[in-house]
């Protein structure tokens, strides 16, 4: 079946600096993937929609100058997060679909951690 | 504006019986829903998924109803195991598969021996 793998699943770094997650689909090609966060004990929010060869549609209060998003292929899609801050600690959860009528997989998702 | 609802935060289910997790939306446009299991400090995992033009949809131990005048969708799990213990996500998308999902808030179900 479909996986998507996600790279790194835990990272602790300091306040200032920035993080890159990557995500990629093992045995198929995503045009689209799509970023979440989730905060402790709450659902999953979706943070942009990384699109291969355009730029990355982020959703009403996500800070794209903060949350960098490149679909450099139809198979990899990195998620930077620039100058972190503590309040930007939290779970990132990757997915990707192989088609517009296939449910959505996801990667096993990146504890970040600010210090 | 919470589009998709799982107004049960946690559940407690005797193990061998019936599992019965319940979601409401409240956008008509979503057209496809979906079930998501998950464990802490994992990433979901497909479980199940329905197409606003069916009204059900069963894959071995797991079903889903789906009843769209009422705007609510459940998924039954018969019989609860262990390893069922875990959260539930429901998810709904629109726009034939274009836009993410849109999550509930989850459920704990629980299965006690």
């Amino acid at each position: 079946g479909a996986v998507v793998s996600q790279h790194p699943s835990r990272v602790i770094c300091k306040s200032g600096t920035s993080v890159k997650i990557e995500c990629r689909s093992l045995d198929f090609q995503a045009t689209t993937m799509f970023w979440y966060r989730q905060f402790p004990k709450k659902s999953l929010m979706l943070m942009a929609t990384s699109n291969e060869g355009s730029k990355a549609t982020y959703e009403q209060g996500v800070e794209k100058d903060k949350f960098l998003i490149n679909h450099a292929s139809l198979t990899l899609s990195t998620l930077t997060v620039t100058s972190a801050h503590p309040e930007d600690s939290s779970f990132y959860i990757c997915s990707a679909s192989s088609g517009l009528s296939s449910p959505l997989h996801f990667g096993n998702g990146t504890r970040l951690t600010v210090t | 504006d919470q589009q998709v609802k799982q107004n049960s935060p946690s559940l407690s289910v005797q193990e061998g019986r019936i599992s019965i997790l319940n979601c409401d939306y409240t956008n008509s446009m979503f057209d496809y829903f979906l079930w998501y299991k998950k464990y802490p400090a994992e990433g979901p995992t497909f479980l199940i998924s329905i197409s606003s033009i069916k009204d059900k949809n069963e894959d071995g131990r797991f079903t889903v109803f789906l009843n769209k005048s009422a705007k609510h969708l459940s998924l039954h799990i018969v019989p609860s195991q262990p390893g069922d213990s875990a959260v539930y996500f429901c998810a709904a998308r629109k726009g034939g598969g274009a836009d993410g999902l849109t999550f509930g808030k989850g459920t704990h179900l629980i299965i006690q021996p």
